[in-house]
């Protein structure tokens, strides 16, 4: 069974420049999620979804990230315009929908900032 | 909302001796993960916890959830080099989504 799937694996931007991310979930997954893992911290919940609609967006910064996933399967996290503090690892997981469904890595984006 | 503290922050141990790592909730714990992230890797699943007082195992890992519900340990026996690696915690928020702690960098030295 193939994994989740992102790309590029790694990205090396300067500044007020924009960037995307791709994920592609393990097939049939309905939930898709999108975390920031900042070097020496664990990760942290930038967006949900729940097929194409999302659930949680609370910790997404929306005055400079965007994220969606149309069709319901893959999706793209962007960030425009990029900042330092953006430097971080963007992993993507997918799990079946409810509650209490072990969250499949992929193994992440590693985003420099310069 | 949630937070979750794990300790210690980084452990060097000698090939073959055992170790715990704890992650102490300041809420209930629903649902506790422990995932295990090697350097420039994706998160891998190891257990799931959601009982007071449950206890999975796997090969030489053995995860315990304490009857409060609020704290949770992983421990692992005869450890070997392929242990290493940074060990997160994770709980189970509304929604399936996980708040994570801190995690715990495990050196095994051969």
């Amino acid at each position: 069974e193939a994994g989740v799937a992102q790309s590029p694996r790694y990205k090396i931007i300067e500044k007020r420049q924009s960037v995307a991310f791709w994920c592609n979930p393990i097939s049939g997954h309905a939930t898709l999620y999108w975390y920031q893992q900042i070097l020496g911290q664990g990760p942290k919940l930038l967006i949900q979804f729940q097929n194409n609609g999302v659930v949680d967006d609370s910790q997404l910064p929306k005055d400079r990230f965007s994220a969606e996933r149309l069709k319901g399967v893959d999706s793209t996290l962007k960030i425009q315009p990029a900042k330092l503090e953006d430097s971080a690892v963007y992993l993507c997981a997918s799990s079946t929908a409810g509650v209490y469904n072990e969250q499949f890595f992929g193994p992440g984006t590693r985003l420099t900032v310069l | 909302s949630q937070e979750l503290e794990q300790s210690p922050q980084s452990l060097i141990v000698q090939e073959g001796k055992n170790l715990t790592i704890n992650c102490t909730s300041s809420k209930t714990l629903y649902g506790l993960y422990w995932y295990k992230q090697k350097y420039g890797e994706g998160l891998i699943f190891l257990m799931m916890l959601q009982k007071g007082g449950e206890e999975k195992s796997h090969e030489k890992i053995t995860a315990k959830l304490d009857e409060k519900k609020q704290q949770s340990s992983l421990h692992i026996t005869a450890s070997q080099p392929s242990h290493a690696g940074i060990y997160l915690c994770g709980a189970d928020g509304a929604g399936n989504m996980l708040t994570f702690g801190g995690g715990t960098r495990l050196m095994v030295k051969p």
